[in-house]
């Protein structure tokens, strides 16, 4: 196993536009995260997921983003209509049953 | 709201000095605490994971300990060499929550 894989690394965007961020966790954990991280800053808590059920989302998650896991396999989060606060690192995580949580490297995005 | 803070936020030290980081927490209800590295845009690698009923955990030349009663965990990094130079953040679950909280970070460099 790979570890969690993100993708893309990095996405460049213009204001107003939509895009999505794919994580697939380590196979066997039934838990993601998903983590917003700014610069000189500890991640913040987006989101997560227990198997296919979304079961918590963060204040900070507004109407514009949406996240999904079908199957409850790979993870994708998506931001609509993009505004420029939200640049930053997207971290996605899987926990393993004790609780050990792993990240991938991130996607981040900047937007113009 | 478990609040987790890191202080110092940066510290430089020669190379072979001991390293140590420190990490509070507000509320001792806690399932586990972790510790990770952050080289410059990347993810986050686990590097010790301590459950609530321990009291440290070793890898290395890494040390963790953690004292719930007092709120505090600390990062020992023995004889530092100049590939430890990263941002060390702690991370806290609580006994009742699935996600953790984040500590800003400290970010080590360590003189050749």
């Amino acid at each position: 196993d790979t570890g969690v894989s993100q993708d893309p690394r990095h996405k460049i965007t213009k204001r107003g536009q939509n895009v999505t961020f794919r994580c697939d966790p380590i196979s066997e954990h039934n838990r993601l995260y998903w983590y917003r991280q700014t610069l000189g800053q500890g991640p913040e808590f987006l989101t997560y997921f227990q198997n296919e059920a979304q079961l918590e989302k963060s204040r900070l998650l507004s109407d514009r983003f949406s996240a999904e896991r079908p199957k409850g396999s790979f993870s994708t989060l998506e931001i609509q209509r993009t505004e420029q606060g939200d640049s930053a690192m997207y971290l996605c995580a899987s926990s393993s049953p004790i609780g050990e949580l792993f990240f991938g490297e991130g996607s981040r995005l900047t937007v113009l | 709201k478990q609040e987790v803070t890191q202080i110092p936020a940066a510290l430089s030290v020669p190379e072979g000095e001991n390293l140590v980081l420190n990490c509070s927490f507000t509320d001792s209800a806690i399932y586990n605490l972790q510790w990770f590295r952050q080289d410059p845009g990347k993810g986050l690698t686990s590097l010790l994971l301590i459950q609530s009923s321990q009291r440290e955990q070793t890898s290395g030349r890494l040390n963790a300990s953690l004292d719930k009663s007092s709120g505090r965990s600390t990062l020992y990094i023995a004889a530092s060499q100049p590939g430890d130079s990263a941002t060390y953040l702690c991370a806290v679950r609580p006994s009742n929550d699935y996600k953790l909280s984040f500590g800003a970070g400290t970010t080590v460099t360590v003189r050749a």
